[in-house]
């Protein structure tokens, strides 16, 4: 069974710190993704890591993925407010059925 | 930019009643899905869907539910005889536009309410 790990579940940090989160999954996997989700919103994708190594970035938020270790980590660089959101990491794979599978979500609240 | 679109985006309904959750995905992709996300927890899977019938279903997917692709465009999921837990936000989801091994894109949630 695909299980996935999110670290910490919750983080409060001030405006310009940086931070990691962390996404463990239990199996191999085809595809690695994060999701950022607002209150009461959809999810907005983020990143998609699809090999060893992978690395993308996008603003102050850069995902990496390391398979070998089935470990993924979105770090937070010189963090603003508006990044106070909820963030999924998820895994899907065509062994099962390409569902999606997900953390539990981080809550990260910036303070100002 | 195509996007998967949910209606209504929020419905209230009382406990024991039957709602219908609609769905229209991207237009040419074919594997279509069912997520739920109980307020304050994580993504649950529902249900997959591909050539016109279930692929698979998770252990929530039980009797209660059913899916539906009535006319080539909309994607239903019908809840019957609904229970105060089933109060969630359904999430569809649409990919495989070139083959299974592709991403899957989210519609904005319906938020079912059970009263």
């Amino acid at each position: 069974e695909l299980k996935v790990e999110q670290n910490p579940l919750f983080l409060s940090m001030q405006e310009g710190k940086n931070y990691t989160i962390y996404c463990n999954y239990s199996t191999t996997s085809d595809r690695l993704y994060w999701y950022r989700q607002d209150p009461g919103k959809s999810l907005e994708s983020l990143f998609v890591l699809l090999s060893n190594g992978a690395v993308k970035q996008e603003g102050r938020l850069m995902a990496s993925l390391d398979t070998k270790a089935r470990l993924s980590t979105l770090h937070i660089t010189a963090a603003v407010h508006d990044l106070s959101a909820t963030y999924f990491c998820a895994v899907d794979g065509m062994e099962y059925g390409n569902k999606l599978v997900f953390g539990a979500g981080t809550i990260l609240r910036v303070k100002s | 930019e195509p996007e998967v679109t949910q209606t209504p985006s929020h419905q209230v309904t009382q406990m024991g009643q039957e709602v219908i959750l609609r769905c229209v995905p991207i237009s040419n992709h074919l594997y279509f899905y069912w997520y739920r996300q109980i307020l304050g927890q994580k993504v649950e899977f529902l249900v997959s869907f591909y050539n016109n019938e279930i692929s698979e279903k998770s252990e929530i997917f039980d009797d209660q539910f059913s899916v539906e692709r009535p006319d080539g465009s909309n994607f239903t999921l019908k809840i019957r005889s609904t229970k105060l837990e089933d109060s969630a936000m359904y999430f569809c989801a649409s990919g495989g536009a070139s083959g299974a091994n592709t991403e899957a894109f989210f519609g904005q949630g319906t938020r079912l309410t059970v009263v």
